[in-house]
């Protein structure tokens, strides 16, 4: 299967600082999305990036499929932007996940 | 639309005992997934439908798992004889043609 590993695995940052999250994968994917795991385990959809570049609000996402990697950038954080954040690419039918970064944002 | 719906939230019980999942897909999603979650194995599939038919469950651990989708606004996961290492968080997604999956909020299985 596809192999998705995702760096840093752990990331804290003071409130308002800027980060990136990587995501690279091992084969061509039919598409890439990221997601957001609060606190309570809820897994939230960011992004469906098979390429291109999005954003929304304080965040947005790239994706280079040729180059098999994406990289999500988070702006200003904020203490709600805690969590672990997911990138799970499809190859055929099924997404599979990277182990994710958790990411501490301290006030 | 409501998304995903999962019922329970939270169950837990005895080890020996059946325990049924259930999931409601988003209304027109052809595609359904059921997705385990614990800390040493991170999000691993368990089964995959289109269009109520099991295309794949090469990731249901063994013969106490089974699961259904008896029409297409319905699936159910069940573990019997349940064990405490089944203790996890069970996801149930859909998707349908436009590629991008939804989650539900998950049940929080715990066997004692």
């Amino acid at each position: 299967g596809i192999q998705v590993e995702q760096s840093p695995p752990d990331l804290i940052l003071q409130e308002g600082a800027n980060s990136t999250l990587r995501c690279n994968f091992s084969d061509s994917v039919n598409n890439l999305q990221w997601f957001h795991q609060n606190p309570w385990g809820q897994l939230i959809n960011l992004f469906y990036i098979p390429s291109g570049t999005k954003q929304n609000g304080r965040l947005s996402a790239t994706t280079v499929a040729t180059e098999r990697y994406s990289l999500l950038y988070i702006s200003s954080s904020q203490t709600t932007d805690s969590g672990v954040y997911f990138c799970a690419v499809k190859g055929d039918y099924k997404l599979s996940f990277g182990a994710g970064t958790t990411v501490t944002v301290r006030a | 639309d409501a998304g995903v719906i999962q019922s329970p939230r939270h169950e837990v019980t005895e080890m020996g005992q059946e325990v049924t999942l259930r999931c409601k897909p988003i209304s027109g999603h052809n595609s359904l997934f059921w997705y385990r979650q614990t800390m040493m194995r991170g999000l691993e599939l368990l089964i995959y439908f289109n269009n109520n038919v099991p295309i794949d469950d090469s990731g249901m651990p063994e013969d106490r798992f089974s699961a259904k989708m008896p029409n297409a606004s319905f699936s159910t996961l069940k573990i019997q004889p349940s064990e405490p290492r089944d203790s996890a968080v069970y996801f149930c997604a859909s998707r349908g043609q436009g590629s991008e999956a939804f989650f539900g909020q998950g049940t929080r299985l715990t066997v004692v």
